[in-house]
């Protein structure tokens, strides 16, 4: 079982909607959660950051944390073309040199 | 602000031939520094991590090796390529707070490598 599991993809959908991105963990020492977007044969660019559990919001992206579910998610509201994009979870745990482990990462279209 | 430089963005090698990709960070000090490779449509593999100059972990068995030989300097290398070591190479940086706790990691633009 690998550590950080994410659904490839590809995901679909129409410019507006609202797009729902999640990846699951076994790893219950996980403490930092981080959302990464790539565009193609470009390097990863960080979108949001979190900490334990909890919501954090910025402009349309919002990162939900559920430590007892081991479940993390990445909303995007009013999704546009410019949102196409790979999605790529990543978390590290304390005192690891701040090595990340990352999820496959999913795949998006906003289609116009 | 804190930049971080990776080249070549492509490269082409036979197999056999050396490889030398070098990376480096500007505006911050005592980095983490981190080599990632991806393969299409994978995520991202960690292959070597740095907390300081000189030190050097792996964290798969391979045909690579990584060096730092400056605070803020990574550098990754083969002797001799194989075919199977084509893929998407990239460097990334974060900023150890004290306590060592951890920080978000911020990547290169990639060196997306060949082997022939």
């Amino acid at each position: 079982q690998k550590e950080v599991e994410q659904d490839p993809g590809p995901l679909s959908v129409p410019e507006g909607a609202i797009v729902s991105l999640n990846c699951t963990y076994s790893n219950s020492a996980f403490q930092y959660f981080m959302w990464y977007r790539q565009y193609s044969r470009k390097g990863p660019e960080l979108l949001m950051y979190t900490y334990s559990s909890g919501n954090k919001e910025d402009g349309r992206f919002t990162a939900q944390v559920d430590k007892s579910s081991k479940y993390i998610s990445l909303f995007i509201r009013d999704s546009q073309p410019s949102d196409s994009a790979t999605y790529l979870c990543a978390m590290s745990a304390r005192n690891q040199g701040g090595k990340l482990i990352f999820g496959q990462g999913t795949e998006l279209s906003v289609k116009p | 602000s804190q930049t971080i430089h990776q080249w070549p963005a492509t490269l082409v090698q036979p197999v056999g031939s050396p490889l030398s990709l070098e990376c480096t960070v500007e505006g911050t000090s005592n980095p983490n520094l981190y080599w990632y490779r991806q393969a299409a449509g994978r995520g991202l593999q960690l292959l070597f991590y740095s907390v300081g100059i000189g030190q050097i972990s792996s964290e798969v068995p391979q045909n690579l090796s990584a060096s730092r030989p400056q605070d803020r300097q990574f550098i990754l290398s083969s002797k001799k390529l194989l075919l199977s070591d084509s893929g998407f190479y990239l460097c990334a940086w974060s900023k150890p707070l004290s306590g060592r706790m951890n920080t978000e990691a911020f990547f290169g633009q990639g060196t997306r490598l060949t082997v022939v």
